[in-house]
């Protein structure tokens, strides 16, 4: 069974960066058949992807072009874990964030609610 | 990017009845490398995140009850709940996962009459 476990502040200041980890078991972040994404959802947005990061032999990484300058996904093979970055936030990124694996997605993250807040 | 329009906004259903639910892509998700559509359908309740429901359009995920039935192919797309029980009650989802991005739809909620 796929566990997402997600772990980070819930509190980032305006201009910082916010950043959060989601922890998988069950699976493998280095998997050649899934992808490893991160969406977000606030009551002005709804449900929005921001990005993911996927193995075929090689890594690739697409993001969302709403955040794409400021949004880093990364994978950590030794930790099989994967990773979100968001710089330079504002109030507007106030919203809980999901990690999940898949297109589909069939496994989600609990979700963290992150405010942008000084 | 490629928009997600789900109708209506919300409405009520009396219990044991049917409710539908509508989508629309704004391009075709029929991806002819597979022949399948690239078009998930997800359940949430307040506090939970997301819970896929449907894939590829009609198939439906391990548990789910098989009063919930998916249909639709290219652009247009729809969920149905026969025989609506109170454990139904919550805001539903398209999704086409065709291609970065993925969007979504704007959300159905659906409650008790």
């Amino acid at each position: 069974q796929v566990q997402l476990q997600q772990s980070g502040p819930g509190l980032v200041k305006p201009s910082q960066t916010l950043s959060l980890t989601c922890a998988i078991s069950g699976d493998s972040v280095s998997s050649n058949n899934a992808d490893w994404a991160w969406i977000r959802q606030s009551p002005s947005r709804g449900l929005e992807w921001l990005g993911r990061t996927y193995y075929r032999s090689k890594w690739f990484t697409d993001y969302a072009v709403s955040v794409k300058s400021r949004i880093t996904i990364n994978p950590d093979t030794s930790k099989n874990q994967f990773s979100l970055q968001l710089n330079s936030v504002t109030p507007e990124d106030t919203a809980v964030y999901y990690c999940t694996r898949g297109g589909a997605s069939e496994y989600w993250g609990q979700g963290t609610l992150v405010i942008v807040s000084s | 990017d490629i928009v997600m329009t789900q109708s209506p906004d919300s409405l009520a259903v009396s219990l044991g009845e049917r409710a539908t639910i509508n989508c629309k892509s704004s391009q075709s998700l029929l991806y002819s490398f597979n022949n399948k559509n690239h078009l998930a359908w997800y359940q949430q309740k307040p506090g939970q995140p997301p819970k896929l429901l449907f894939s590829w359009a009609s198939t439906r995920a391990s548990g789910v009850p098989d009063r919930f039935s998916g249909s639709g192919s290219g652009t247009d797309f729809t969920l149905t709940i026969s025989n609506l029980q109170a454990e139904d009650v919550a805001v539903y989802y398209c999704q086409q996962y065709y291609g970065p991005p993925l969007t979504f739809g704007g959300g159905t909620k659906v409650e008790i009459k």
